[in-house]
């Protein structure tokens, strides 16, 4: 089965840029979709087709995709930021990454 | 805009079955798929398989295949997730999701706001 692997943890301090990145075997022939966990709550589409932002995701929010790995950046971060991010792909079933945790310093 | 809601927390013995409920409201339900997706405690998203409603095709995951059963009533606007054989490891917190499924990789855009299963003698 395919499988995506993500960093456990990325720190980042206010204001700077975050990147957490998701690994696939060719994952760049295939589309990539980003979700944001709080604690407590459901996903929250961020960015879908590797690079789209749903209305209402702050621009701050990008993100690309080639090769190998898949890469969400967060620009400028802020305090609430900090979540669990999860890449998501189809095989031939859906996937989801192993999660990231954010942690703004 | 439309919103997934779903049942109430359920506690269950091993061995038994759940089913949980997602009704859509505010908007048109049959022409979407409705996704089930599980996060066990401290741990990441599951897919567990997907409804189209409109066509009545269910797909489920390996791990899950002869486990879940989906089913959705197009009448009321509901998709439910039946998982039979019930074991600790299956306590959970399970979410249903929209997605399209003219597109061969939807996201998930609508998700519902989770249901807390707990397997528990």
């Amino acid at each position: 089965s395919y499988v995506l692997t993500q960093p456990p943890s990325v720190s980042v301090a206010p204001g700077k840029t975050a990147r957490i990145t998701c690994g696939g075997n060719n994952i760049g022939s295939k589309s990539v979709h980003w979700y944001q966990q709080k604690p407590g709550q459901a996903p929250v589409l961020v960015i879908y087709y590797d690079s789209d932002r749903p209305s209402g995701i702050p621009e701050r929010f990008s993100g690309s995709n080639s090769g190998n790995t898949a890469t969400l950046t967060i620009s400028r971060v802020e305090a609430g930021d900090e979540a669990d991010y999860y890449c998501q792909v189809w095989d031939s079933s859906s996937v989801f990454g192993t999660g990231t945790k954010v942690t703004v310093l | 805009q439309v919103q997934l809601v779903q049942s109430g927390a359920e506690v269950k013995k091993p061995g038994s079955s759940v089913k949980v409920s997602c009704k859509a409201s505010g908007g048109t339900f049959s022409s979407y798929a409705i996704s089930w997706v599980r996060q066990a405690p401290g741990q990441g998203l599951e897919w567990m398989g997907r409804i189209i409603p409109i066509l009545g095709i269910a797909n489920y995951a390996q791990k899950f295949q002869g486990r879940v059963t989906i089913t959705a009533d197009k009448s009321t606007s509901t998709a439910y997730m039946e998982l039979s054989s019930l074991r600790s490891e299956d306590t959970a917190v399970y979410y249903c999701a929209r997605s399209t499924y003219i597109d061969d990789s939807p996201a998930f855009d609508i998700w519902g706001q989770g249901t807390m299963v707990t397997v528990s003698s």
